[in-house]
């Protein structure tokens, strides 16, 4: 089963601008995790923030945590046609470092 | 390059018929976990394997099943495949079962049950 839901499904956007994609989550987590897919290939790790972090960023990424509306949103600035893929928050709740992905945020960015 | 491997890219089968992926985990890295992605839809978890025995598995039937190896490679067998099995597979090695720890994920095996 999903656990996180994003949200839009798909943002398109043009070169330049930012991108805002959201997540929730229904139970308690450890972290939470964002990750890109180009093209239905391999997962790459973006940015993990701890439950007991509430913002986080790498270069053009930012992201926020509320643990209390069980909520995060990526922030992409300055965007590029590189950056369209597909985004995947997941949360990591159990002992062990499995991930429970949400359905994801196909993102275009047009030249 | 995460430095994870798959093999194969792509695989046809037949229903019924059973079914090999390989993984190749970075050097070192003791957990290798598995998730299949249907088409649209966010990766699943299926099982972890850490020090070659299973330590965790998501909710898919016993005809799923898997090996780790000291050499840091590892197998996902399915067996009597059916057609909602067609997914693109996808492994992933993390150093320690650690909640905190990054996966690095391999670029997938797209798997298509006729």
């Amino acid at each position: 089963s999903q656990q996180g839901e994003e949200d839009p499904q798909a943002l398109s956007i043009q070169e330049g601008e930012n991108a805002t994609m959201n997540c929730s989550y229904k139970t308690s987590i450890n972290n939470l995790q964002w990750y890109r897919q180009n093209s239905g290939r391999g997962l790459v790790h973006l940015i993990l923030i701890r439950s007991n972090e509430r913002e986080k960023h790498s270069g053009r990424l930012r992201v926020t945590l509320d643990t209390s509306k069980k909520s995060s949103s990526l922030l992409i600035t300055a965007s590029r046609a590189a950056d369209t893929a597909s985004y995947f928050c997941a949360t990591d709740a159990g002992g062990y470092s499995t991930l429970t992905f949400g359905k994801g945020t196909m993102l275009l960015v047009s030249p | 390059e995460t430095g994870v491997t798959q093999s194969p890219t792509h695989l046809i089968k037949t229903r019924g018929q059973q079914v090999t992926l390989r993984c190749s985990s970075q050097s070192g890295h003791n957990t290798v976990s598995w998730y299949q992605q249907a088409l649209g839809q966010g990766p699943q978890f299926i099982f972890q394997y850490y020090r070659e025995e299973e330590n965790g598995r998501g909710n898919f039937p016993p005809r799923f099943s898997g090996l780790q190896f000291p050499n840091y490679s590892s197998e996902l067998n399915v067996n009597a495949l059916e057609l909602d099995d067609s997914a693109l597979y996808l492994c992933a090695s993390s150093l320690e079962i650690a909640s905190y720890n990054e996966q690095f994920f391999g670029p997938g095996t797209r798997l298509t049950v006729l």
